[in-house]
């Protein structure tokens, strides 16, 4: 069956250091989207990509990066990685088209003390 | 003013009970529309989407939207306990990324 993955599922991090989270898909979707979630502001888009080597920011990017080498990765990067920063992370994909939502990950959540 | 807002709840109903979620939107050339539910610790699942004015049934979910009001919602019929959970309402404002509200959390009395 296909699915979407995200690694590590708990991550525990230094201040300044670099984290990488994984995201996996296996739909063939062109569209990739990473969002963060905290209490208070339900989730907020990071960076999303619509297709191999197209990558955008979202409304919250500042302190991150993407990369799309291929259509089933979207791998999002901390620079330096600050206690403002510490959040549960969501990977999701969709079809092109109006009528689609999105098929979400499991979640990472990244403390970074 | 943000894209999309919820009624914050928390909203508690008896088991039985319809449960009434609100969500309006700020663009008006918003397109597509979809109620998530999410569980404590879990990720988002998508359980409702309409994109036509008017109501769509799907079980015991009845989604709910004026393009006009700019309003969409969700009622949840014949409340169960494993209906507590936290709904997002979620707007596609542009090509293919959404716009999610900021949840409003349903607890269902046994």
């Amino acid at each position: 069956d296909a699915e979407i993955t995200q690694s590590p599922r708990h991550k525990i991090t230094e201040t300044g250091r670099q984290v990488t989270l994984a995201c996996h898909q296996t739909w063939n979707h062109n569209n990739m989207f990473w969002y963060r979630q905290d209490l208070g502001h339900g989730l907020r888009l990071i960076h999303y990509s619509y297709g191999v080597h197209d990558t955008n920011k979202g409304e919250v990017s500042d302190g991150y990066s993407v990369s799309r080498s291929n259509t089933e990765d979207l791998p999002l990067t901390l620079e330096s990685a600050a206690s403002s920063q510490t959040s549960v992370y969501f990977c999701a994909s969709n079809e092109d088209g109006y009528n689609y939502g999105y098929t979400f990950g499991s979640g990472t959540r990244l403390t970074v003390v | 003013q943000k894209e999309v807002e919820q009624n914050s709840g928390p909203l508690s109903v008896p088991e039985g009970a319809i449960a009434s979620l609100n969500c309006t939107y700020s663009d008006r050339g918003s397109q597509s529309f979809f109620w998530y539910r999410q569980y404590s610790g879990k990720s988002p699942e998508l359980i409702m989407f309409i994109y036509s004015n008017g109501d769509k049934e799907d079980g015991r979910f009845t989604a709910q939207l004026n393009k006009a009001s700019q309003y969409v919602s969700l009622l949840i019929r014949d409340s169960q306990p494993s209906d507590s959970a936290t709904y997002l309402c979620a707007v596609k404002t542009e090509n293919y990324k959404l716009s999610f509200g900021a949840g409003t959390t349903v607890t269902v009395r046994a």
